[in-house]
């Protein structure tokens, strides 16, 4: 069965700084991986996601994420943090068998970023 | 281009109705998804839907079912409400391939009183 942990309830960093948002995960072969940001009471917006080759992603809003498969991370990064980036965020694997279409959420991370 | 669109924003219910949530999904999305975010619980995966059936379930009683129709739209139909019921209901909706990235509507928040 895949799972994903997201070992930080909350990540707290200065305007400026770099923020990481960390993911673990669990699947059966090789997994897709994903990042989600919800902002209050709203949908999950899309930030990147990991497929194949090059380990590092980049994404919307000036997001990567490093893929690492010996230690079955995918941490989201920014280099430098905006107090627009406080909001909830989510790391998600779906596998590549019939059941696919299962994507599975980790518990979510909330970034606050202060000025 | 439109995106996924849910109905309605929000639902009021009693204790032992029925609610009926709609889904419309991207232009072109076969696929379908419906999760439940309920305070505290996180995101839990209902169900997975693509060209009308139903492929994939998540732990959740019978009383939770849906469909889709064959324009893509789906309904997630929640029958007995119980007061756990209240949540954010997400929708979903991708291309029917594995690596592509999952669209999400804006919700629609059900409250059972």
């Amino acid at each position: 069965a895949q799972s994903v942990a997201q070992p930080e309830d909350q990540v707290n960093v200065a305007e400026g700084n770099p923020l990481t948002v960390k993911c673990t995960y669990s699947v059966s072969g090789n997994p897709y991986l994903f990042w989600y940001v919800q902002y209050p009471n709203r949908g999950l917006q899309f930030l990147l996601k990991y497929i194949t080759g090059d380990n590092l992603v980049k994404g919307s809003y000036g997001f990567e994420a490093e893929f690492n498969k010996s230690q079955t991370s995918f941490h989201l990064k920014k280099p430098s943090a905006l107090v627009s980036d406080s909001a909830l965020y989510f790391c998600a694997v779906r596998d590549r068998g019939k059941s696919w279409g299962k994507l599975q959420f980790g518990a979510g991370t909330q970034v606050v970023v202060t000025p | 281009e439109a995106g996924v669109t849910q109905s309605p924003t929000h639902l009021i219910k009693t204790r032992g109705q029925q609610a009926t949530l709609r889904c419309s999904p991207i232009s072109g999305h076969t696929s379908v998804y419906w999760y439940q975010q309920a305070l505290g619980l996180g995101l839990q995966f209902l169900l997975w839907y693509d060209e009308g059936e139903e492929r994939n379930r998540g732990n959740f009683p019978p009383r939770f079912s849906g469909r889709q129709f064959p324009n893509y739209s789906s309904e997630l139909n929640v029958n007995a409400l119980e007061l756990e019921d209240s949540a954010l209901y997400l929708c979903a909706s991708s291309p029917a391939v594995a690596a592509a990235e999952a669209f999400f509507g804006q919700g629609t928040r059900l409250t059972v009183v």
